[in-house]
């Protein structure tokens, strides 16, 4: 079973940027995954889908601040001129077997 | 504008049923298949349910199997979750979501319903 790993916590300064990191189990390093952005009280929001290449696709209406990339097992999450509106729990995501969805446990990120 | 809506949470007793249900609007729903996914107290996103476009193939997570069922009614562009034997670490906010066709992630979610389990 594919495993997702995230670091529980990250900050960053307003107007700064920062990287959100999403690491892969082996034997599933290229996986394609999805990011989430799930702020307080709101469901969860699509931000983009991210090839083990460093392509991505990005929803409906998502900022050209975020941006995806990958190298070998990881998957990164770039968010550039933060702002307060940011500061959400960001989850990583994949599918093992083409039958189940697996999460991260999320990157809470606070933006100061 | 696609829209997933959930209702039908509640505060039921361990041992109780609820069956929740995701209303849709702004897509061909009968194109998508459609999953659940919750999250418990303090804790992060968690897939338990995903059903394709036809209803042919269902699919559960083994915490919730033999106790929920996923069903769907194109006509209504709805999907429905009946949970039965709840227990108190079914407590959770359940979100709908769309899986994204001819891919295996969400790339549409409801704002989620809330199921309390206690006695």
């Amino acid at each position: 079973q594919v495993v997702l790993t995230q670091s529980p916590s990250a900050s960053a300064s307003l107007g700064a940027s920062v990287k959100l990191s999403c690491t892969l189990s082996s034997g599933h390093t290229s996986n394609a995954i999805a990011w989430h952005q799930h702020q307080p009280e709101r469901g969860p929001r699509f931000l983009m889908k991210l090839n083990s290449d460093g392509s991505h696709t990005k929803g409906d209406g998502i900022p050209d601040r975020f941006s995806g990339s990958s190298s070998g097992a990881e998957r990164y999450l770039s968010i550039s001129s933060l702002q307060s509106e940011d500061e959400a729990v960001y989850y990583c995501q994949t599918w093992d077997t083409g039958t189940s969805w697996v999460f991260g446990g999320g990157t809470k990120l606070t933006v100061l | 504008e696609v829209q997933l809506v959930e209702s039908g949470g509640d505060l039921v007793k361990p041992g109780g049923s609820l069956r929740l249900s995701c209303v849709t609007s702004g897509f061909a729903f009968s194109s998508y298949s459609i999953s659940w996914v919750r999250q418990a107290p303090g804790k992060g996103l968690e897939w338990i349910s995903s059903i394709s476009t036809t209803s042919s193939f269902r699919y559960y997570t083994d915490s919730v199997k033999g106790r929920f069922t996923i069903s769907r009614d194109n006509a209504k562009n709805s999907v429905f979750l009946q949970m039965n034997r709840l227990r108190p670490e079914d407590t959770a906010v359940y979100y709908c979501a769309r899986e994204h066709i001819g891919s295996y992630y969400a790339d549409s979610w409801g704002l989620g319903t809330l199921v309390i389990v206690s006695s």
